[in-house]
């Protein structure tokens, strides 16, 4: 199977600060196969990217993703305080699709 | 607006069976364009993929679960169930279920809208 692996595991940033989290993917993923999800405590993930770059629907455009191959990028351009959470990159390329491990991006 | 829901015990002894519903609400689990699939979280640790369903009956699951898990849709109630059978404690998890966007027609696709999740326990 296909393994992510995130890093840093922890982000420690400041609001209006720049982020930038990274995903290695074991084998190449096709880019429009890759996402990434926001998960704050106590709720499900949420759609923030797909198809590597794609914004889904009501995302900020602070939020972009990029790369290929076995690298692939989420930068949030200018934190607000309501971005501080985990963030989860997942490949549908090959089968089974998989999840990294989490990036816990925190003030 | 869609909205999904898992319903289930909360508790299930070891050897036994798990059974969850997701319930749908603001679309139609008959679709073209969308598969519905389950997502597990142990606590405090990532997301594993459990299954994917198509309403047509295509099913798609993890390997590593396939031999433990079936599935039911229910159309006339849209709903659609996640059964794992000879649960141990591994199994404890918040189990999501979840829309996902049909992209290739294989079962793949991001998972585009989440329920809240159901926390199961595998305990005696």
């Amino acid at each position: 199977e296909v393994v992510l692996t995130q890093s840093p595991g922890t982000l420690s940033l400041s609001p209006g600060e720049r982020a930038t989290l990274s995903c290695r993917a074991s084998q190449s993923v096709s880019s429009r196969f890759l996402a990434w999800y926001q998960q704050k405590p106590g709720q499900a993930p949420r759609l923030l990217i797909y198809g590597a770059s794609s914004r889904a629907s009501g995302i900020p455009d602070r939020f972009g993703g990029g790369g290929s191959g076995t690298d692939f990028t989420l930068t949030i351009s200018s934190l607000e305080p309501e971005d501080f959470a985990v963030y989860y990159c997942h490949q549908y390329d090959t089968s089974p699709w998989t999840f990294g491990q989490g990036t816990k991006v925190q003030i | 607006q869609l909205q999904l829901q898992e319903s289930g015990p909360g508790l299930v002894k070891p050897s036994e069976t798990l059974s969850l519903t997701c319930s749908v609400s603001g679309a139609s689990i008959i679709s073209d364009n969308f598969y519905w699939g389950w997502i597990r979280q142990p606590p405090g640790k990532g997301l594993e993929w459990i299954g994917t369903y198509y309403y047509s009956g295509s099913t798609y699951y993890n390997p590593s679960l396939r031999a433990r898990v079936s599935r039911s849709m229910d159309t006339s109630k849209n709903q659609f169930s996640l059964t794992l059978r000879s649960v141990t404690a591994a199994d404890t998890a918040v189990y999501y279920c979840a829309r996902q966007t049909l992209v290739r027609g294989i079962g793949d696709g991001p998972f585009d809208s989440w329920g809240q999740g159901i926390l199961v326990t595998v305990s005696s």
